[in-house]
């Protein structure tokens, strides 16, 4: 089974400044996907940034970028320029290639709370 | 706008009361699921459905039943409801080549006394 774990309950950043979050994984597959979510207090569960194992290149979305080393089972996203609209719960996600395109099942890390000072 | 609609949003129980979640997505998905979260543990999958017709368990499914009504709706029922069971459920969706792995309900935090 896969296991997902995010080693920092907590972290803190000041605004405009960057922070990296860390995510490990744990997986015999070699054609996976990783995700990290954004959840706001209204509990909404935000995709923020997805990874595909086969592609070297790391994501980028616009302020986020992950840092996926697949040989270390690594996958942290670093928030550039933050903003006090980050203030989250972040979770990593790791999820199977169920077929083509499609996902499979979603495995959760245990969530890391960010908090953005002014 | 709808996406994945669970209902109730809020409910207290008392131990030993039973109650049903219910969750409908309108996206046309075949898979269905459902996740509780707590405290410290991120979320966790209770039961899936991969497509009509069909459930799965997941990794806490002790405690819970399903039904999978139709394509479009995916219930989760506490026979008999227990403190440990406190916490908040999240039914999410996913189709075939979504731009996202799972379409996330707005989640029900239910209270067991």
């Amino acid at each position: 089974a896969q296991t997902v774990t995010q080693s920092q309950p907590e972290m803190s950043v000041q605004e405009a400044e960057t922070v990296t979050l860390s995510c490990t994984y744990d997986t015999s597959e070699s054609d996976y996907y990783l995700f990290w979510y954004k959840q706001p207090p209204s509990r909404q569960m935000i995709l923020v940034i997805r990874q595909e194992a086969y592609k070297q290149q790391n994501a980028t979305e616009n302020r986020f970028s992950v840092n996926f080393q697949k040989a270390a089972k690594s996958f942290s996203l670093k928030i550039s320029d933050s903003q006090l609209g980050d203030a989250a719960m972040y979770f990593c996600a790791y999820s199977t290639r169920a077929g083509g395109t499609s996902y499979g099942k979603l495995t959760f890390g245990q969530g890391t709370i960010l908090t953005v000072h002014p | 706008n709808a996406g994945v609609t669970q209902t109730p949003k809020f409910q207290v129980l008392k131990t030993g009361q039973s109650m049903t979640l219910q969750c409908a997505q309108d996206m046309n998905h075949n898979s269905m699921y459902w996740y509780r979260q707590d405290p410290g543990m991120g979320l966790r999958l209770i039961y899936y459905s991969a497509s009509e017709g069909t459930t799965d368990k997941g990794e806490v499914p002790n405690g819970y039943n399903v039904s999978r009504l139709n394509k479009r709706e995916f219930s989760l029922r506490l026979e008999s409801a227990a403190p440990s069971q406190t916490s908040v459920y999240f039914c999410a969706s996913a189709g075939l080549f979504s731009n996202q792995p799972q379409h996330f309900g707005d989640g029900t935090r239910l209270s067991i006394l």
